[in-house]
């Protein structure tokens, strides 16, 4: 079945700093690709998706690019903020479609400090 | 705001009771899902309805657990006999087959704790 591997470990960074979040993927096909927010006491969000290779998802200054070749989708900020402060999970739906129950990885957590 | 609402957000309960959980979908949206997050881990499926039909049910689900979408709208999760392995997040997302790439719309959660 398909699955998710994310960076080990929670990730500190001071304000205006640059994020990368690994995010890599095994999966039957080309599903969809998901990168989803909880921030502190909320349920998830979706942040960003990409639904092919080559895809770029962006939202709120964060972008990931489906990249089939290295099988990757990592998450990336070019400034952080405070506000940032949250766990990231990055997600794929079964087989290679894009819908039906997500597989998660274990999640990133993110504190950004002034 | 008519997002994804789950009820109650937190739960104690002693090791042996029975829990109910509800969570009310998005009013249009045709598939609702379960989820189970332990700290520190990404959420793992539970189950899923389309409409009022449970489509598939994940091992995590033993036969302690029971979830419902009687008239595929609202969904309960009862949990039997609860045991401290139970204590964790209970998320429920629902979602639009309709839609081109449906996003699933998470609620807030249950936490569960078993004394």
């Amino acid at each position: 079945g398909n699955s998710v591997t994310q960076m080990e470990g929670p990730v500190t960074l001071s304000e205006e700093a640059f994020l990368t979040i690994n995010c890599t993927y095994t999966a039957t096909g080309y599903p969809s690709l998901f990168w989803y927010v909880q921030y502190p006491g909320e349920g998830l969000q979706l942040l960003l998706k990409a639904t092919k290779a080559d895809d770029k998802g962006s939202n709120k200054g964060f972008e990931a690019t489906y990249r089939k070749e290295t099988t990757s989708f990592h998450l990336e900020k070019g400034s952080v903020q405070v506000s940032d402060s949250a766990v990231y999970f990055c997600a794929l739906p079964p087989g290679g479609t894009s819908y039906g129950k997500l597989t998660f990885g274990q999640g990133t957590i993110l504190t950004v400090h002034p | 705001d008519t997002g994804v609402s789950q009820d109650p957000r937190h739960k104690i309960t002693k090791r042996g009771q029975n829990v109910t959980f509800r969570c009310d979908p998005i009013s249009e949206h045709n598939r609702l899902y379960w989820y189970r997050q332990t700290l520190g881990q990404g959420p793992e499926f539970l189950t899923y309805f389309q409409n009022e039909a449970q489509l598939e049910k994940s091992r995590l689900l033993s036969d302690r657990f029971s979830a419902e979408r009687p008239k595929g709208s609202f969904s309960t999760l009862e949990i039997q006999r609860t045991e401290q392995g139970d204590s964790a997040m209970y998320l429920c997302a629902s979602s639009f087959t309709g839609a081109v790439h449906n996003e699933q719309f998470f609620g807030p959660g249950t936490r569960l704790t078993v004394l």
